[in-house]
């Protein structure tokens, strides 16, 4: 039972455009969301998170989208650039288990030139 | 600041055998979590040890078992390992146990091949 779901396991944008990458959650305990985002051979790196008493929450390039009536999330990356090119993983937890992340499967983004 | 170590970074065993990664969170973290990666299940919850006690606990089998020491470093220890244990297992670090914007810093991985 895939709580946690990226539909979209790729995304190419062009540098300088907007890149949006969805995550959709079944679990209504979530009340904490996170996007990581990965580089082969290393571990996920931290992005940006959000609580379920926020819809918005940005720094710097990147914005998190939470609609929590559709229990999904976005991630806005704006503007793309070629180093954001990587697999983001977005991440949820329940109250009381928010060391306990539940992962969605990746969506990997190439930002071409 | 030194970030999450892993040790080993690689590691090649073969089935039946037992094996124990190893941990070092960031300095002043006291929360370290374990985590499986794999192709076919991505990545999936282990354990988490808080001030030496697993204080949360995903859905694997009893062949998986970690501790953590006084001094925050973490091993996780699997048993009779299964070719299915392949993976690539990662450490994740935090200041403290749960709570928002409490986030998990990661070490880079070890690499468990099981032939």
């Amino acid at each position: 039972d895939q709580q946690v779901k990226q539909n979209s396991p790729s995304l190419s944008v062009q540098e300088g455009r907007i890149s949006i990458l969805n995550c959709d959650y079944t679990n209504s305990m979530f009340d904490y969301f996170l996007w990581y985002k990965k580089y082969p051979a290393e571990g996920p790196t931290f992005l940006i998170s959000i609580s379920s008493i926020k819809d918005k929450n940005e720094d710097g390039r990147f914005t998190v989208f939470l609609n929590k009536s559709a229990k999904h999330l976005s991630l806005h990356i704006v503007p793309s650039q070629p180093g954001d090119s990587a697999v983001y993983f977005c991440a949820a937890s329940g109250a009381g288990t928010a060391s306990k992340l539940t992962f969605g499967t990746g969506t990997r983004l190439q930002v071409t030139l | 600041k030194a970030g999450v170590t892993q040790t080993p970074r690689y590691l090649i065993k073969t089935r039946g055998q037992q094996v124990t990664l190893s941990c070092s969170p960031i300095s002043g973290h006291r929360s370290v979590s374990w985590y499986q990666q794999t192709p076919g299940q991505g990545l999936q919850f282990l354990f988490e040890y808080f001030s030496e006690t697993q204080r949360n606990k995903g859905n694997f089998p009893g062949r998986f078992s970690g501790r953590q020491f006084s001094n925050s470093r973490s091993e996780m220890n699997v048993s009779t390992l299964e070719l299915g244990d392949s993976a690539l297992y990662l450490c994740a670090s935090s200041v403290k146990a749960g709570g928002f914007y409490n986030e998990q810093f990661f070490g880079p991985g070890t690499r468990l091949t099981v032939l």
